[in-house]
Formats: structure tokens, sequence, C-alpha cells
């Protein structure tokens, strides 16, 4: 198994451009969500998903949005990248509504100048 | 308001020394879970606790949850380079909703030779 696989591992993106950051994971787990990483602040959530169809936003979603099409992919948009989204960006999964033990992927390093 | 506060924010010993980290909130949670994070990496979970007053050891690591389910700590006997990371501590409130883990900001741990 894979586990969780993010691509790409890092990005420099120009102000007000868009990008997708995609996510994949091969345990077959229900739960999925996109946290993001910065200096001081701990690790937040932006969206997650509780299965294929079903999206939910969390702390910090403006800005974002996502999709889940199947159980495997949860990929993560950025419409209009801001300097303010300049992150590190992790996905992560777990089995089900009742396990909560999240399993990270790599991460995504994201400048925005 | 930072539901979970983790302490020391740094810590830097010799290697062979003991130490132990903390996590409090005013909050009660259902579990609480530690995960260590290397540079460039995600984090990877260690343990889960679930009851009040529980304590679990894998190798030269104690976790114990508090009675009140408040607070949890870890402690690390004889410490070596290896230990070296980003120790985060995370609390579920309620069930059935992966929105309901928060994080908390993180103890970060160098061992030195």
């Amino acid at each position: 198994n894979a586990g969780v696989t993010q691509t790409p591992k890092f990005q420099v993106l120009k102000t007000g451009q868009s990008m997708t950051l995609q996510c994949a994971q091969d345990m077959n787990h229900e739960y999925m969500s996109w946290y993001r990483q910065d200096p001081g602040m701990g690790l937040r959530l932006i969206h997650y998903s509780v299965g294929a169809g079903i999206t939910d936003q969390g702390e910090v979603p403006n800005g974002y949005n996502v999709s889940r099409s199947t159980t495997e992919d949860f990929p993560l948009r950025l419409l209009s990248a801001a300097p303010s989204q300049t992150s590190v960006y992790f996905c992560a999964s777990s089995r089900d509504r009742s396990h909560y033990e999240q399993y990270f992927g790599p991460g995504t390093r994201l400048t925005v100048t | 308001t930072q539901l979970l506060e983790q302490s020391p924010q740094f810590l830097s010993i010799q290697e062979g020394e003991n130490l132990t980290v903390y996590c409090n909130s005013s909050s009660v949670f259902s579990s609480l879970q530690w995960y260590r994070q290397e540079p460039g990496e995600g984090p990877v979970l260690l343990v889960t606790v679930v009851t009040g007053g529980e304590v679990k050891k894998l190798k030269r690591l104690t976790f114990q949850f508090g009675d009140a389910r408040k607070d949890s700590s870890l402690h690390i006997t004889a410490a070596q380079p290896g230990d070296t990371g980003l120790y985060l501590c995370a609390g579920v409130r309620g069930k059935g909703s992966q929105g309901n883990l928060i994080f908390g900001k993180g103890t970060k741990l160098s061992v030195k030779p």
C-alpha cells in the first residue's frame, strides 16, 4: 500500500493563479481531509469529506474548494492564490467516522508570490 | 483561543536525558492522540488514549490521559537523537465528525548526541 500520496511536493504560484493539489489514498478510507500547517499556528482543518460525494468546511475554508467524486481521491483547489495561502498543505485519511486516527500524506509546500 | 495548549513549545536536550511534554485544555475530550512529525514529512500517529487515567507505553515513550480527560502528557525516557521531531497532540470532541479533531501547536524536540 502506498498510503496517502500527494502531488506536487513543491509549488510556486503567482498571486491570482489557480491550481489543484492532488491527494489519493489506497486504504479504502471513508474520511479524508485537508490541513494547512503554518509556523506558530499548528495544523488547521480546511475541508473534509465523510465519503464520496460529501464534503464539509473546516476551520479555514475560504479560498479553497474540494470535491470527492471517488473514495480514493480528494483534490484541493485554490481558486485565486494569495500570499496568505503560502503554507504546507497536508492531506489525511481515516478509516471511518468512529476512527479518528489520521494517516497523513507527505505534504505540499506552496509558496505564493 | 487555542483549545489545546502544548508545553513547552521548544525543548533541546542531550542524549540520555528524560523529558515530559504536556497537552492541556479546559475542554473534555472523548479521546486524545499523539503524533510525531519529522522535518519535510507528515505527522505519524504514535498512540490514542481513550479512558481517563489511561497510561500507554511505546518502548521508551509513556503516554498518560488525565483523569478528567482534559489533559495528557508524553514522557520520554533516555531520549535519543532519533526522537527529534515535532510532537503534536490532537483531541477529539464529541463523536461522529472528523471536524471535531483539534490539534495543538506542537512541541519541537531536539535531542543532541
